[in-house]
């Protein structure tokens, strides 16, 4: 079964720090693009960041540059996102989702997993 | 405020038709692909519809999409209970730096 798990998330104070993962399987993780999306709670949908197949190519919103950082360890099938510097706007529902190609839709999602800045 | 407009809700009668649109700018849907996401209530968003008009395998041809310039509009046929959710579509901005972009999603409620 074609399946990703997000973990990690939790309650981080303003200006912390937090790594979350994304376990993929049920297929080749690295031949496929990958990003991280987030929700607001009762908010929509909102791309964060992806990152090519072999890790060697990565772009961010705006609202995370040089705040987030995306990587990938394709031999242990995992996406990673380091969260640095955290604020309250980022409180969300963090999903990883595959991408066929770079513009492609997304076509396989996370469960999520919610992180929470406050103090 | 989200780059693509949708409506915020839409509502129709079980076994009736329903569209929703999506609008956007030239370098955002007037050059890219449209893809459609369903989003139950309490679950992670699921692919509906993909470049512009196709359906991934399982997703039910009740659901058909369609582009036209700058604007995008799903359609779902003989509605059900279970379609109740939020759709949201999105696509890729070329200004952007080539980020995606989603609409603000439309609540659907079967009536």
């Amino acid at each position: 079964e074609v399946q990703l798990v997000e973990s990690g998330g939790g309650l981080v104070q303003p200006g912390g720090s937090l790594r979350l993962s994304c376990a993929a399987s049920g297929f080749t993780f690295s031949s496929y693009w990958m990003h991280w999306v987030r929700q607001a709670p009762g908010k929509g949908l909102v791309w964060v960041s992806r990152i090519n197949s072999d890790g060697s190519s990565t772009s961010y919103a705006d609202s995370v540059k040089g705040r987030f950082t995306i990587s990938r360890d394709n031999a242990k099938n995992t996406l990673y996102l380091q969260m640095n510097s955290l604020r309250a706007e980022d409180t969300a529902v963090y999903y990883c989702a595959r991408g066929d190609g770079a513009d492609d839709a997304f076509d396989i999602w996370g469960q999520g997993t919610m992180v929470t800045v406050s103090s | 405020q989200s780059v693509l407009t949708q409506p915020p809700s839409v509502s129709a009668a079980p076994g009736q038709k329903v569209t929703i649109s999506c609008s956007g700018i030239s370098s955002n849907i007037g050059n890219n692909y449209v893809s459609w996401y369903q989003q139950l209530p309490g679950t992670a968003p699921k692919l509906l519809i993909y470049d512009n008009n196709k359906r991934p395998s399982g997703i039910p041809d009740r659901f058909s999409g369609s582009k036209s310039g700058t604007s995008a509009t799903l359609g779902i046929t003989g509605l059900q209970t279970g379609d109740e959710a939020d759709y949201y579509c999105g696509t890729w901005d070329s200004s952007l730096s080539a980020h995606a972009v989603f609409g603000g999603g439309t609540q659907l409620t079967v009536l």
